[in-house]
């Protein structure tokens, strides 16, 4: 399967908790996106990278969340000291660069804060 | 606040029939427009996409509409299966962004 993976698919953690997720796009893609999803709302935008470079952040991104593309290929999205409201699908994509506006999503990590 | 709205919130529709999506958004930065098919417990796949200079895109048993003038465009999925039961969602790009609707759920009845 040459697609989006993310690891781990599910996640429950206490309140107060340090979580982080990986992603790893496509291989040759470029531009790497995650995105946090709400049940019955559309995905919203957090961060973006241009190989190793993170070029935006969205205001949804408070500090307790840092994300890292160290070598350009796989990412990673930690939240630290987790509340209720993380609870969440989180979303990585990715897509080829230059001229190529298609973005490819994984299947998610869902997190569970209890 | 959304950027894109997008209407109905559901709909159901017997096999066969059509089901029509409709989107709209204000922002004139937008330059490319893609609709995401999801099923529950999976990531959104991409289905179909346009950009603002092509006012109709058609692949396969889907067609995007598309009026600039209007800042909306809309996703028709004909002859629908049983198996196109999902929620599917538009989006608009800006930079590289995408900035998604509320999604619509599509209940295709046998």
């Amino acid at each position: 399967d040459t697609g989006v993976s993310q690891d781990p698919r599910h996640k429950i953690t206490k309140r107060g908790q340090n979580v982080t997720f990986r992603c790893d796009p496509i291989s040759e893609h470029n531009r790497l996106y995650w995105y946090r999803q709400t049940l019955g709302q559309g995905p919203e935008f957090l961060t973006y990278f241009q190989n190793e470079a993170q070029l935006e952040k969205s205001r949804l991104l408070s500090n307790r969340f840092s994300a890292e593309r160290p070598k350009g290929s796989f990412s990673t999205l930690e939240i630290q000291r987790t509340e209720q409201g993380d609870s969440a699908m989180y979303l990585c994509a990715s897509s080829f660069g230059g001229f190529s506006y298609e973005q490819y999503f994984g299947p998610g990590t869902r997190l569970t804060v209890t | 606040q959304q950027q894109v709205k997008q209407s109905p919130q559901s709909l159901i529709v017997q096999k066969g029939g059509i089901s029509i999506i409709n989107c709209a958004y204000e922002n004139t930065a937008f330059d490319y427009f893609p609709w995401y098919q999801q099923f529950p417990g999976k990531g959104p796949a991409l289905l179909i996409a346009i950009r603002p200079d092509v006012s109709e895109k058609k692949e396969g048993r889907f067609t995007i509409s598309f009026n600039k003038s209007a800042k909306q465009f809309s996703l028709h999925i004909m002859d629908s299966q049983p198996g196109d039961s999902a929620t599917y969602f538009c989006a608009a790009k800006s930079d590289y962004k995408l900035s998604f609707g509320a999604g619509t759920t599509v209940t295709v009845r046998a």
